[in-house]
């Protein structure tokens, strides 16, 4: 079984600031990572994932993730934030054969001016 | 391409009554999940369909929820009866195939309230 903690459940930040969001997971075995963001009264939409290779990840809207096995850990960035950022961000994982996403408990990133 | 589509957006009913949740796939997705995403928690998977058969349903509490694809295509989540508990976001969501490198893509979801 696979467990994923996200260690901040709010991030405040300015806007055009960098951010960093912080993703650790727990497995037995290999795993896949993906980050997911929710904006308000939508579903989740992801917005990049790591299966093999490159552990620099990139995704949609400017975010990047980096992969760090020895840490265990998927923290997604930002160079610079936009107010459109402000959502719910999920880290979750699954295992190589089985399609079942764990989650995060998510964070909060709040962009303000 | 049409996305996922489901319905109702919300549902408030009191505790003891029974709810159906609907939900329409992308087109062609042969996989459809049912996640349930409790407030300030990550979404759980409750089920996993694979066309319309179960692969996964570990963490559906089968003597209340139960779920249905009768056709592999749209389907169906039903509470019966409701506890307080199980007021909660469900989402439900689809892929084109049941790999875990496959995205998932989700629908905007059936906020239910229960008193």
């Amino acid at each position: 079984a696979q467990s994923v903690t996200q260690l901040d459940s709010q991030v405040p930040v300015f806007e055009e600031a960098p951010v960093e969001l912080r993703c650790n997971y727990s497995s037995s075995v290999s795993v896949y990572l993906f980050w997911y963001v929710q904006y308000p009264n939508q579903g989740l939409q992801l917005l990049l994932k790591y299966l093999s290779g490159s552990t620099l990840v990139k995704g949609i809207n400017g975010f990047e993730a980096e992969f760090n096995k020895s840490q265990t850990s998927f923290h997604l960035r930002k160079p610079s934030v936009h107010i459109s950022d402000t959502a719910e961000y999920f880290c979750a994982v699954s295992d190589l054969t089985a399609s079942k996403l764990t989650f995060g408990t998510g964070t909060r990133l709040q962009v303000t001016l | 391409e049409a996305g996922v589509a489901q319905s109702p957006r919300y549902k408030i009913i009191e505790k003891r009554q029974s709810v159906a949740f609907w939900c329409n796939p992308i087109s062609g997705h042969a996989t459809l999940y049912w996640y349930q995403q409790i407030l300030g928690q990550g979404p759980k998977l409750l089920i996993q369909f694979q066309n319309n058969g179960v692969v996964d349903d570990s963490q559906l509490p089968k003597d209340r929820f139960s779920a249905e694809r009768l056709k592999g295509v749209d389907s169906t989540l039903k509470i019966q009866p409701a506890k307080l508990e199980d007021s909660a976001v469900y989402l439900c969501a689809s892929s084109s195939r049941g790999d875990p490198s496959y995205e998932q893509y989700f629908g905007p979801g059936t906020r239910l309230t229960v008193t």
